[in-house]
């Protein structure tokens, strides 16, 4: 059975600083998604990851995949206070989420 | 375009009542699906659908029946409620054939059974 396991679940974050999001996989899958959610929303499509080695980047974020890891990251770089968010992924196979990371970020 | 619209938005049942969340998207998409999402989990999938006329269990099925009215609407049925049920359910939407492309998600529907 496909697990997706995020960590960490739960992030304070000061403003300016950075940090990643890890998200680990129990099979093999090339394509993975990240999602953002705020609170009482719904979920927003943030990046697909299409193939091992795939990095893409939108302003503060950047998420990459590395296949044969069964891994992906969302690397976080100088926090404001909008990054604020549950950010999740999902691989492809059987559309699996994994629990989220609930972000804080504090001035 | 209004993209993936849900309701109703907001749902109170008695255990053992019965009632039918709708979801319809404008986008062409061929696929749709139903997710729940129970506090502090990622969501898991309930049921989809390929295309018009077929419909496949996902993660979590039991006590769920869905219908692929046509290629816009995609329903999710509950015939006897249960307070596990309680939940906000999602529908989503994508244009391909598979669960392998990016999926476009309506605004949720909060579900309490009492």
């Amino acid at each position: 059975e496909l697990k997706v396991e995020q960590n960490p679940l739960f992030l304070s974050m000061q403003e300016g600083k950075n940090y990643t999001i890890y998200c680990n996989y129990s099979t093999t899958s090339d394509r993975l998604y990240w999602y953002r959610q705020d609170p009482g929303k719904s979920l927003e499509s943030l990046f697909v990851l299409l193939s091992n080695g795939a990095v893409k980047q939108e302003g503060r974020l950047m998420a990459s995949l590395d296949t044969k890891a069964r891994l992906s990251t969302l690397h976080i770089t100088a926090a404001v206070h909008d990054l604020s968010a549950t950010y999740f992924c999902a691989v492809a196979n059987d559309m699996r989420f994994g629990a989220g990371t609930r972000l804080t970020v504090k001035p | 375009n209004a993209g993936v619209t849900q309701t109703p938005k907001f749902q109170v049942l008695k255990t053992g009542q019965s009632m039918t969340l709708q979801c319809a998207q404008d986008m062409n998409h061929n696929s749709m699906y139903w997710y729940r999402q129970d506090p502090g989990m990622g969501l898991r999938l309930i049921y989809y659908s390929a295309s018009e006329g077929t419909t496949d269990k996902g993660e979590v099925p039991n006590g769920y029946n869905v219908s692929r009215l046509n290629k816009r609407e995609f329903s999710l049925r509950l015939e006897s409620a249960a307070p596990s049920q309680t939940s906000v359910y999602f529908c989503a939407s994508s244009y391909g054939t598979d669960t392998y492309n990016e999926q476009f998600f309506g605004p949720g529907t909060r579900l309490t059974v009492l």
